[in-house]
């Protein structure tokens, strides 16, 4: 069974300028989840889809932050403009649904903000 | 939402002893318990979960305890090995509130 994919791996930009993020899911999990770790802490999510629908986007900085779950499958978390607080690993991580099942992660990307 | 809390941030334990993470969360109405295991560059994976109708699970070298009535949930590893090397999260109820992290370092 392949896994949560992600891409890119790493990421370097000037403060202001736009990133986005990719992540194609398990197989089949109909629940994705964006979380942003900065470095020395847990996993702190973004946004949570359900299929295509918005589950949970409460701690998303929607002044800055964006996403969209297409056809319910792959999702795009898009920054813009980037401040330097940014810098952190971004996870993705799907389930075969939401709640208490168990959360399959991605490897993350690494986004610095200079 | 729930408050987690996780002891100690960090552990230091000498290869083949027993290490413990303990959890404590807010929300009386979690029912699901799991703990998950980073490794330096890569994303958090699960490792042992217990649902609130179960005490003690074991898998191996891995446990997981919980206690409802005192709303806390603890790891235990026993017989440690330097793989176990790893920061461990708990995140009750997968309620998407991770603890902070316990690093763990196992010496050889």
């Amino acid at each position: 069974e392949a896994g949560v994919a992600q891409s890119p791996r790493y990421k370097i930009i000037e403060k202001r300028q736009s990133v986005a993020f990719w992540c194609n899911p398990i197989s089949g999990h109909a629940t994705l989840y964006w979380y942003q770790q900065i470095l020395g802490q847990g996993p702190k999510l973004l946004i949570q889809f359900q299929n295509n629908g918005v589950v949970d986007d409460s701690q998303l900085p929607k002044d800055r932050f964006s996403a969209e779950r297409l056809k319910g499958v792959d999702s795009t978390l898009k920054i813009q403009p980037a401040k330097l607080e940014d810098s952190a690993v971004y996870l993705c991580a799907s389930s075969f649904t939401g709640g208490a099942y168990e959360q399959y992660f991605g490897p993350g990307t690494r986004l610095t903000v200079t | 939402g729930e408050n987690v809390e996780q002891h100690p941030s960090t552990l230091s334990v000498q290869e083949g002893d027993s290490a413990v993470i303990k959890c404590t969360y807010s929300d009386s109405a979690s029912n699901y318990f799991p703990w998950y295991k980073q490794e330096l560059g890569k994303g958090p994976q699960l490792i042992i979960d217990i649902r609130s109708n179960v005490g003690e699970k074991k898998d191996q070298r891995i446990a997981v305890t919980l206690n409802k009535t005192a709303k806390h949930f603890s790891l235990h590893i026993t017989e440690t090995q330097p793989e176990d090397s790893a920061v461990y999260f708990c995140a009750p109820n997968n309620d998407m509130r991770f603890g902070a992290g316990t690093r763990l370092t196992v010496k050889p």
